[in-house]
């Protein structure tokens, strides 16, 4: 069975703290990305990697920088993490986002940075 | 600008009371059109895409239509295992999808 797999569902941070969030998938796909999901705004993507060491930045690419060292993993980095950063944070693969538009998400990670 | 409008925003149904969701959308050159079901608490799942007006595509309970200007996500005596947000997403290009913000579909026993 494909799977996304995120390394921490929910974690609690600090103003000011540097936060990874990391993401695998085991399904040997070219594409991985990094959603945000707020309520009445929907899923707003942060970037995406469609190669290994490849990244372009998505609609809200601030304050978050972003890591593709090996196929397999995509990692979103908050190098100052902020109030407003508080969301749901979703990361996906796929293999031709452009044909098909199947993206295989996974479960989320719930970000509270107080 | 491209966008991507779900309505209603929540609907409530009573089991076996059949409806459809909506999703307009406004984008140049449409590369497909995909509908997604997210359970609480996860990520989405992929339920469809659909490439061209009169295009149908069927599940279970439910069916997704697509015209020149909007989709529609039409839901049969729905269960309610049913119940779940359900998204509409477009690539506005080759690797980017602009999602809709959902409808939440609860359906009552």
């Amino acid at each position: 069975d494909v799977k996304v797999t995120q390394s921490s569902r929910y974690l609690v941070k600090r103003t000011g703290e540097k936060v990874f969030l990391e993401c695998v998938q085991d399904m040997d796909h070219e594409n991985m990305f990094w959603y945000r999901q707020d309520p009445g705004l929907g899923l707003r993507l942060i970037y995406f990697s469609y190669d290994v060491k490849m990244k372009e930045k998505g609609d809200i690419p601030e304050g978050y920088s972003v890591s593709r060292e090996k196929k397999e993993r995509f990692s979103l980095i908050l190098e100052s993490a902020s109030t407003n950063q508080t969301s749901m944070y979703l990361c996906a693969s796929s293999k031709q986002v452009a044909n098909t538009g199947e993206l295989f998400f996974g479960e989320g990670s719930r970000l509270t940075v107080l | 600008e491209d966008q991507v409008t779900q309505s209603p925003e929540a609907l409530r149904l009573q089991e076996g009371e059949s409806s459809s969701l909506n999703c307009s959308y406004t984008v140049s050159g449409l590369r497909g059109l995909f509908w997604y079901r997210q359970d609480p608490g996860k990520g989405p799942e992929f339920l469809f895409t659909l490439y061209s007006a009169g295009e149908e595509k069927e599940k279970e309970r439910l069916k997704a239509t697509l015209t020149k200007k909007e989709s529609f996500l039409h839901i049969t005596a729905p269960k309610p295992e049913d119940s779940a947000t359900y998204l509409c997403a477009v690539p506005r290009s080759a690797s980017k999808i602009i999602f809709g913000s959902g409808t939440r579909l609860s359906i009552r026993p």
